[in-house]
Parts: C-alpha cells; sequence; structure tokens
C-alpha cells in the first residue's frame, strides 16, 4: 500500500527564516511525486512534478528534492504570502492513475 | 484558461437525503478525479474517469456513492442515503490523461455538510 508521511504538521516561521518541508513516500514505482500548496477554503494548486532521485525543481523562493524515500521542499526568505498548507502527493508506477496524499505541513510565516 | 469548477460550492442537507454534486473539467482534459478532504487531512482517492468510462472506482467508501460523466466531460458524484460521517469537501481535479505522471488539476471543492 502507498504511503506518504509528511512533516512537521505544523511550522511557523520568521519572514526571511529559510526551513525545509519534508515529505517520506513508500510507493511500489514511482510514477511521479508532486508538491501542492493549499490555501484556507481553496483547492489545492499544483506546484511541482519530480519524477526521479537526484531531480530539482524550483520556483521563486520553493525549491523541492527528491530522493528514493523522500523529497524535500525548501523555502528560502519566506514572506507572510507563503502561509498554507503544502500537501505532498505520490502517483504509483503501476497503472493506477489515484494520487496518494499526505496531511500536509501547515506553514506560518510572521512579518 | 478557465480552470476545473465545481458546483455549489457549499452544500447543506439532512440525514437520509440525496445529493448531486457536480464538476465541469478544464476544457479538452480527458481524465477526470473525484476526491473527498476532511478537516486537517490530505484529499483521499474516490473515482476516476477516463473519457466517459469510470477506469478506477476503488476508493468509493460504499455503494451509497456513485458517479457519473456521460459525455466525457461534466461529471456528477451522487450520495445516497446522505450519513453525517459523509461531512468533508469533496475535490474534483482533471488532467490531460496522457501515460506519464500528467497534473492532477484541482477545482475549489464542495463542502458538503450533513445534519
Amino acid at each position: 500500500e502507498d504511503q506518504v508521511t509528511q512533516s512537521p504538521e505544523a511550522l511557523r516561521l520568521q519572514e526571511g527564516e529559510s526551513s525545509s518541508l519534508n515529505c517520506s513516500y513508500t510507493v511500489s514505482g514511482l510514477r511521479g511525486l508532486f508538491w501542492y500548496r493549499q490555501d484556507p477554503g481553496k483547492g489545492p494548486e499544483f506546484l511541482f512534478t519530480l519524477y526521479s532521485a537526484g531531480e530539482e525543481k524550483e520556483k521563486e523562493r520553493l525549491k523541492a528534492t527528491l530522493t528514493k524515500k523522500e523529497s524535500f521542499l525548501h523555502i528560502t526568505a519566506p514572506k507572510p504570502e507563503d502561509s498554507a498548507t503544502y500537501l505532498c502527493a505520490v502517483q504509483a508506477a503501476t497503472g493506477r492513475r489515484a494520487l496518494t496524499f499526505g496531511s500536509g505541513t501547515r506553514l506560518q510565516v510572521q512579518p | 484558461g478557465a480552470g476545473v469548477s465545481q458546483t455549489p460550492s457549499n452544500k447543506v442537507t439532512e440525514k437520509g437525503k440525496y445529493v448531486e454534486l457536480r464538476c465541469d473539467p478544464i476544457s479538452g482534459h480527458t481524465a477526470l478525479y473525484w476526491y473527498r478532504q476532511s478537516l486537517g487531512q490530505g484529499p483521499e482517492f474516490l473515482i476516476y474517469f477516463q473519457g466517459t468510462g469510470a477506469a478506477d472506482d476503488s476508493g468509493l467508501p460504499n455503494d451509497r456513492f456513485f458517479a457519473v460523466r456521460p459525455e466525457g466531460s461534466v461529471s456528477t458524484l451522487k450520495i445516497q442515503r446522505t450519513e453525517r460521517g459523509d461531512s468533508a469537501v469533496y475535490l474534483c481535479a482533471s488532467s490531460l490523461g496522457g501515460t506519464g505522471a500528467d497534473t492532477q488539476y484541482f477545482g475549489p471543492g464542495t463542502r458538503l455538510t450533513v445534519l
């Protein structure tokens, strides 16, 4: 059974204080690992797809990395508008298209 | 272009009633997904359509839940004899439906409250 565990559950940062969110996964062959951002009352917003170990992707203050067992979302010099829940999900290579999500990390960036 | 839309945004119903939730996918997307999200949790998969057919309905919790996509575009999730435990946000997503890890784009969700 595919599993995704995210840590920490919640993180409070000061503006400009860089940090990393962790996503540990077990999957029967990885088709892709996805990062989403979710604001309160909204649907998940796509950020990145990673396909294989060693891959990295960047967007503004966010950088996602992938190993064979985990992914990290690095946030550099965060701003208050980066406050949101960040969700990690995996899609198995078995042919099943469903995403398996973690419970998310709630990030709060204080000015 | 327009994203995934869902209606209604909120639905309050009484225990035992029937409800329908609608999803309009992104134009040109052949794959459509339904997920359910409880407070403080990530979305949980319910059902996946490729075109008009349900390719994977393994996430539907029981036979009170049913979904259709008759013309390969709009989809309706139907819940019979609602129970208080059905209260959650129901999310719809669509994707191009390619063979690789194609990205699923989510709608805003329908918040269902069963009293």
